[in-house]
């Protein structure tokens, strides 16, 4: 069955950086896009980035363009979300999803991870 | 930047049929998602490609998508079905969620 579990959410001062993980099994993991998307204590759902199965396609929501960058170790069936520049505003549950803007998945997120909290505070 | 709107909640009896709209420019030429996210849990899609079902969702949950507006309907609303309702679309390569709609079946 599919799984996604992500990994190394935590509490990181303004200004400070963070990777966040999300290990996949269950499926050919070269086959999909994946996306992250975030979720702030007690608010509605923001897409945060997706990545072609391939690698080569990267896209960025303009709240943390510059500032994220999404990658993906076909070898180790993992994603990642490498944060810089941490805001307090970027507090939120981190959610790993199988999908994007591609046809596969019929460009929806199928599946999703149970989420990583990363908290933004001093 | 392109929005999605949606009511912030909605209240319904057992039995009854539930809608919730999702409105946004021209979204009936996007191809619209729903997910379904229960307290304390992570979201789950429950519609894709405007109205085709998961293997695993019931009957009951259905949709359609025309002109600016998507529908999510569920026929013979269940207690079990008490939760908050995300719309998505893309535009521009871009995710968009719709703000949500908090269903309470009471």
């Amino acid at each position: 069955q599919v799984q996604l579990v992500e990994s190394g959410g935590g509490l990181v001062k303004p200004g400070g950086s963070l990777r966040v993980s999300c290990a996949a099994s269950g499926f050919i993991f070269s086959d999909y896009y994946m996306s992250w998307i975030r979720q702030a204590p007690g608010k509605g759902l923001e897409w945060v980035s997706y990545i072609s199965s391939s690698g080569n396609l990267i896209y960025y929501a303009d709240s943390v363009k510059g500032r994220f960058t999404i990658s993906r170790d076909s070898a180790k069936n993992t994603v990642y979300l490498h944060m810089n520049i941490l805001r307090d505003d970027d507090t939120a549950v981190y959610y790993c999803a199988r999908g994007g803007y591609s046809s596969v998945s019929g460009e929806a997120f199928d599946y999703w991870g149970q989420g990583t909290l990363v908290t933004v505070s001093s | 930047s392109y929005e999605l709107s949606q009511p912030p909640s909605l209240s319904v009896s057992p039995g009854q049929t539930a809608s919730i709209t999702c409105s946004g420019d021209d979204l009936g030429k996007k191809f619209t998602s729903w997910y379904q996210q229960r307290p304390g849990q992570s979201p789950v899609l429950v519609i894709y490609q405007n109205k085709r079902r998961p293997s695993e969702i019931p009957e009951r949950f259905s949709a359609s998508n025309s002109g600016n507006t998507a529908t999510l309907t569920i026929s013979g609303t269940q207690t079990m079905d008490e939760a908050d309702y995300y719309c998505q679309a893309w535009d521009s390569n871009t995710g968009v969620f719709g703000g949500g709609t908090k269903l309470t079946v009471l």
